[in-house]
């Protein structure tokens, strides 16, 4: 079946401008999570929904940053203002049901770069 | 707070040498843990992973951890490794209590042909 998928796979943009990330979880999956990992260093947790249950954002570095989960399915994490410390690569996650010991599927990752 | 130390950041290694990868982890209550994989150019992917009861645990491709209560450890071993496994390894930990994962920072592994 189709997995997880994010768009767009890459993405320039001038410091200061907002950029919108797109996540497809996988069907039927009511987890999803977003992770930011930068060069050379492990995965940062941004954000995780579990169905119609309030967001947890705590990872999410700055007012910046914000993610919505429209209808339990597609996702958009928004940057406002990028900022050149921004640029990572931007992953999405998916699992059943956000349960202990789940499994998160992972999509391809989107990469930003803020110029 | 949590945390996930991988202590190697780049191993290099011979083809059919053994393979031992370490990950610690700091959290005092029920943990479940992963190995994520990254090969070049793909998604991340699970290798294996702790929920309960065998403290040994075996994943793809002859991967295995074993979880180590006492010393806070879930390290990655393989007995003989392959061009193949090059590519880059999480360890990662979820307390039971949350569903985000922390992540390790990572170790690169390069094998030699």
């Amino acid at each position: 079946g189709a997995g997880v998928s994010q768009s767009p796979s890459n993405k320039v943009t001038e410091k200061g401008k907002d950029v919108e990330l797109r996540c497809d979880p996988i069907s039927g999956h009511t987890a999803l999570y977003w992770y930011r990992q930068s060069l050379g260093q492990g995965l940062e947790f941004l954000i995780y929904f579990q169905g119609n249950s309030a967001p947890d954002k705590s990872g999410l570095p700055s007012d910046r940053f914000s993610a919505e989960r429209t209808g339990g399915s597609v996702s958009t994490l928004t940057i406002q203002r990028t900022q050149q410390e921004d640029s990572a690569v931007y992953l999405c996650a998916s699992s059943l049901g956000g349960r202990e010991g789940e499994t998160q599927y992972f999509g391809p990752g989107t990469r930003l770069l803020v110029l | 707070a949590q945390s996930v130390s991988q202590h190697n950041h780049h191993v290099i290694l011979s083809e059919a040498a053994s393979l031992e990868l370490g990950c610690n982890y700091s959290y005092g209550g029920t943990v479940n843990l992963f190995w994520y994989v990254q090969y070049p150019g793909q998604h991340l992917q699970l290798l294996l992973k702790y929920f309960s009861g065998d403290p040994l645990v075996k994943g793809i491709k002859g991967f295995e951890a074993e979880f180590i209560k006492s010393k806070f450890s879930f390290n990655l071993r393989k007995p003989s490794v392959q061009w193949s496994d090059t590519a880059e390894y999480f360890c990662a930990v979820m307390s039971s209590s949350a569903s985000k994962i922390i992540f390790g920072s990572g170790t690169r592994l390069s094998i030699r042909p």
